[in-house]
């Protein structure tokens, strides 16, 4: 079983829609939680990070569900430059071990 | 403005020819990373320097080595290239424990 698990997608989202997307982990002792943002052929950018009371940034929501290990994103009001692959990133130790899915794919068509 | 800067962003290199990624960081962070990522797969992580603690990850290969000559800089070595080693390799740096900061990636091709 992967560390980090996602649904690849893509998820087609009609520019103005809303969609939502899960990761699930599997190490109970994960420290912190994030979403990146990658656009093809680019380096991943912290979209933001995941709080235990769940978090809002603009268009964007993330949830955090410790006991059946999994968080989520929403993105509402989809903008055509929402188009990109989401990683869900999981810090596993204090240094800075992350821990990151392969992504979901997300094509915001007009 | 550039933070982390990687070079070459574009690399072809020969199966079996020795290679050097370079990576450096204007931001004065204690820890640097090296990353490989395949199409449509998610970053792995190689190693690490927290200052110059190398700290390699148990199922990184012996033919990739590291070295970090001092805060600003760090190299990825790939001794012998094989076509399983094409992909991007990303650079990222952070002050322990926070938001890591990802340089542009190079793109290894191996032919």
């Amino acid at each position: 079983r992967k560390e980090v698990e996602q649904d690849p997608g893509p998820f087609n989202v009609p520019e103005g829609a809303t969609v939502a997307f899960n990761c699930t982990y599997s190490n109970s002792a994960s420290q912190s939680f994030f979403w990146y943002r990658q656009d093809c052929r680019k380096e991943p950018k912290l979209l933001m990070s995941v709080y235990s009371s769940g978090n809002e940034d603009g268009r964007f929501t993330a949830q955090l569900n410790r006991a059946s290990q999994y968080i989520s994103l929403l993105i509402r009001d989809s903008k055509l430059s929402d188009s990109a692959t989401y990683l869900c990133v999981v810090n596993k130790a204090s240094w800075g071990k992350l821990q990151f899915g392969a992504g979901t794919q997300v094509v915001v068509t007009p | 403005d550039a933070m982390v800067i990687q070079n070459p962003r574009y690399q072809v290199t020969q199966f079996g020819k020795p290679v050097t990624l370079s990576c450096s960081q204007t931001l004065n962070h204690n820890v640097m990373y090296w990353y490989q990522q395949k199409s449509s797969q998610a970053p792995k992580l190689l190693f690490h320097y927290y200052d110059k603690d190398f700290n390699n990850e148990a199922d990184t290969p012996d033919n990739f080595q590291s070295r970090r000559p001092n805060t600003s800089f760090c190299f990825l070595d790939i001794r012998s290239p094989g076509l399983g080693d094409a992909a991007m390799y990303l650079c990222a740096t952070a002050r322990m424990g926070d938001e890591q900061f990802f340089g542009p990636g190079t793109r290894l091709t191996v032919l």
